[in-house]
């Protein structure tokens, strides 16, 4: 089955600087790739997402790039603020078949002011 | 539209208990999820549904069982509770694709 690793656990930033986030899955059928944020005690809320046919997507701050080849997606975020701080979680799936979301263990990042 | 809820939000339980969560969604769709998280683990599926009727094992299925007989709902059930089920449950729906998380079940199975 699917397994997705997630790099690093912990990362901590000064505010305004850039926070990257890594991860690899070993699953070559997966096309579907979310990124959740979870702020302590809530839900995780979905942030962007990519799928297998495009190799990059950009929202404001966030971006996410996908290599297919290698199996590994990341999240950027840009000009970090205090309120990024949360645990970021990657995931992979396969769309339209199962669609279960298979998750990383999680990175924790902390925005220093 | 309230999206995906659950209920409860927090129990406790003895050990050998039993118990049923229930999640419920009003979006019609498809696919739902149960999840658990363990602090340094992330969220961890334990069993899922394609639809109505349907449910198949996640990667940690062993102590739960579940049901799908009505597509809004998805019941997670544990027979006889042990502590090393103490977690936060949470279900999800999606259709396909982009997932939405109810807010969490804290149990703690003393």
């Amino acid at each position: 089955g699917e397994n997705v690793e997630q790099h690093p656990s912990t990362l901590s930033v000064q505010e305004g600087d850039s926070a990257v986030i890594k991860c690899t899955y070993s699953d070559s059928a997966s096309n579907y790739f979310p990124w959740y944020k979870q702020e302590l005690g809530k839900r995780p809320q979905l942030i962007i997402d990519i799928r297998s046919n495009v190799g990059e997507k950009k929202d404001q701050r966030i971006a996410v790039t996908l290599n297919k080849t290698a199996k590994h997606f990341s999240l950027h975020i840009t000009e970090t603020q205090p309120e990024d701080s949360a645990v970021y979680f990657c995931a992979a799936s396969i769309s339209g078949a199962t669609n279960k979301l298979i998750f990383g263990t999680g990175t924790l990042l902390a925005v220093q002011p | 539209n309230a999206g995906v809820t659950q209920t409860p939000k927090f129990r406790v339980l003895k050990t050998g208990q039993s118990m049923t969560l229930l999640c419920a969604q009003d979006m019609n769709h498809e696919y739902m999820y149960w999840y658990r998280q363990d602090p340094g683990m992330g969220l961890r599926l334990i069993h899922y549904s394609v639809g109505e009727g349907t449910t198949a094992k996640g990667e940690v299925p062993d102590g739960y069982n579940v049901s799908r007989l009505k597509k809004q709902n998805f019941l997670l059930g544990l027979e006889s509770a042990a502590p090393s089920q103490t977690s936060v449950y949470f279900c999800a729906s999606s259709n396909p694709g982009l997932a939405g998380f109810g807010p969490g079940t804290r149990l703690l199975v003393l």
